[in-house]
């Protein structure tokens, strides 16, 4: 079956980055765009961009533009998200999902989702 | 501010039928597909309606998906208390290199 296994929880200090990844199975990774998405505390899903897995190619939502980089490794079926330059106000649940859409674009959709990493900045 | 509104809260009692509505605008709702999605609490929310108004397998079929200009809506019949959950509207919006778009998510409870 498609599933998504995300890397675990991370602790960092203001001004730090963290790269968080995303393990792919039961699929071909490079026919399906990933994306990402955020989660603060109480809050509810914020968009952070794409990575077409084929081409490595990316669109980053304005908000993390300078700060978040997406990547793959398509020998290991693995997206890796990195935000750098860490805020308190980054803390939060960030999720990589899968739009399930096998026509060569994407239009944002995600099935399924991996099961979130929590990442806490606090110095 | 999420660029989809929905109301922050929903109740109804087990059996009940309940709605949740999402408005948005031409360069999202208006012109491309809405998805929904339940997150469980503690969870990672999981898909329940795409393309406006399909189900993934597995989906009872007791929800439904309806989308009119540039509102949408969710609807649940025979709500059940496993019912309770965080439900999110989505949708892909056309400004600038598109970008997608969710709704602020609305809490339902079962009472």
């Amino acid at each position: 079956q498609v599933q998504l296994v995300q890397s675990g929880a991370e602790v960092k200090k203001p001004g730090a980055s963290v790269k968080v990844s995303c393990k792919a199975s039961g699929y071909t990774f490079t026919g399906y765009y990933m994306h990402w998405v955020r989660q603060a505390p109480g809050q509810g899903l914020e968009w952070m961009g794409w990575i077409n897995p084929n081409s490595g190619g990316t669109n980053y939502a304005q908000k993390f533009q300078g700060r978040v980089t997406m990547t793959r490794d398509t020998s290991i079926s693995t997206a890796y998200m990195e935000l750098s330059r860490l805020r308190s106000d980054d803390t939060a649940v960030y999720y990589c999902a899968r739009d399930p859409d096998s026509s060569g674009w994407t239009w944002g959709w995600f099935d399924p989702w991996g099961q979130g990493t929590l990442v806490t900045v606090s110095s | 501010q999420s660029v989809l509104t929905q109301p922050p809260s929903a109740s109804g009692t087990p059996g009940q039928r309940v709605t949740i509505s999402c408005s948005g605008s031409s360069s999202n709702i208006g012109s491309n597909y809405v998805y929904w999605y339940q997150q469980l609490p503690g969870t990672a929310p999981k898909l329940l309606i795409y393309r406006n108004n399909q189900r993934p397998s597995g989906v009872p079929d007791r929800f439904s998906g309806s989308k009119s200009g540039t509102s949408a809506s969710l609807a649940i019949s025979g709500l059940r208390s496993e019912d309770e959950a965080d439900y999110y509207c989505a949708a892909w919006d056309d400004s600038l290199s598109g970008f997608v778009v969710f709704g602020g998510g609305t809490k339902l409870t079962v009472l």
